[in-house]
């Protein structure tokens, strides 16, 4: 079993409407989770820490839920620009990530 | 601050040969470095931990004599393909790490 795991999706989002996605982990002794964005053919980038009281940062949203193994992301009034690859991350021992699959966004005008 | 480049950024060569791919942190010093592989429609999977001055720590299933890690200054590791064959065919992104990991644009190999 992976130890992050999403749903590739696509999740075809019209303009400005909300979504939001989970990922589930499997190995708890994560010492910190992420969001990391990843376009077409390009490099994963850092989008947002996750934390158990949850942290916002404009119209994203993310949340960290230890008991239930699972991380969220909330999109609030997408943009096109929002289109991309969603990665959910955990951070293990010896600054090791593990990345999820991703979960496919496609804002559609 | 905190960028990484990698060259080349894309490379096409014959089954067989050997490509060499760089991975530079341009503007801090980075200890660790870490090379992945990332194949269509899935995850980055962590091919190898690169070490300033000592071994390169690969993962289970990485044949260390296929991937050779040379993490020779504190600014340059490289990644050297050996013998590469179409299933080596990827995209291999580099990252350095300074607290959090920044990654390195990515250099895609077809191997034919």
């Amino acid at each position: 079993r992976k130890e992050v795991e999403q749903d590739p999706g696509p999740f075809n989002v019209p303009e400005g409407a909300t979504v939001a996605f989970n990922c589930t982990y499997s190995n708890s002794a994560s010492q910190s989770f992420f969001w990391y964005r990843q376009d077409c053919r390009k490099e994963p980038k850092l989008l947002m820490s996750v934390y158990s009281s949850g942290n916002e940062d404009g119209r994203f949203t993310a949340q960290l839920n230890r008991a239930s193994q699972y991380i969220s992301l909330l999109i609030r009034d997408s943009k096109l620009s929002d289109s991309a690859t969603y990665l959910c991350v955990g951070l293990y021992g010896n600054n090791r990530l593990a990345f999820g699959k991703g979960n496919q966004v496609v804002v559609i005008p | 601050g905190a960028v990484v480049s990698q060259h080349p950024s894309w490379v096409i060569c014959k089954s067989g040969t050997s490509v060499k791919i760089e991975c530079r942190s341009l503007d801090f010093q980075a200890t660790t470095m870490f090379w992945y592989r990332q194949f269509p429609k899935q995850s980055l999977m962590l091919m190898a931990t690169s070490n300033e001055g000592s071994k390169a720590t690969y993962e289970q299933g990485v044949e260390k004599d296929k991937f050779l890690i040379n993490h020779a200054s504190l600014t340059l590791s490289t990644l050297t393909v050996t013998s590469a064959h179409p299933e080596d065919s990827s995209f291999y992104i580099c990252s350095a790490s300074r607290g959090t990991q920044y990654f390195g644009p990515g250099t895609r190999l077809l191997v034919l």
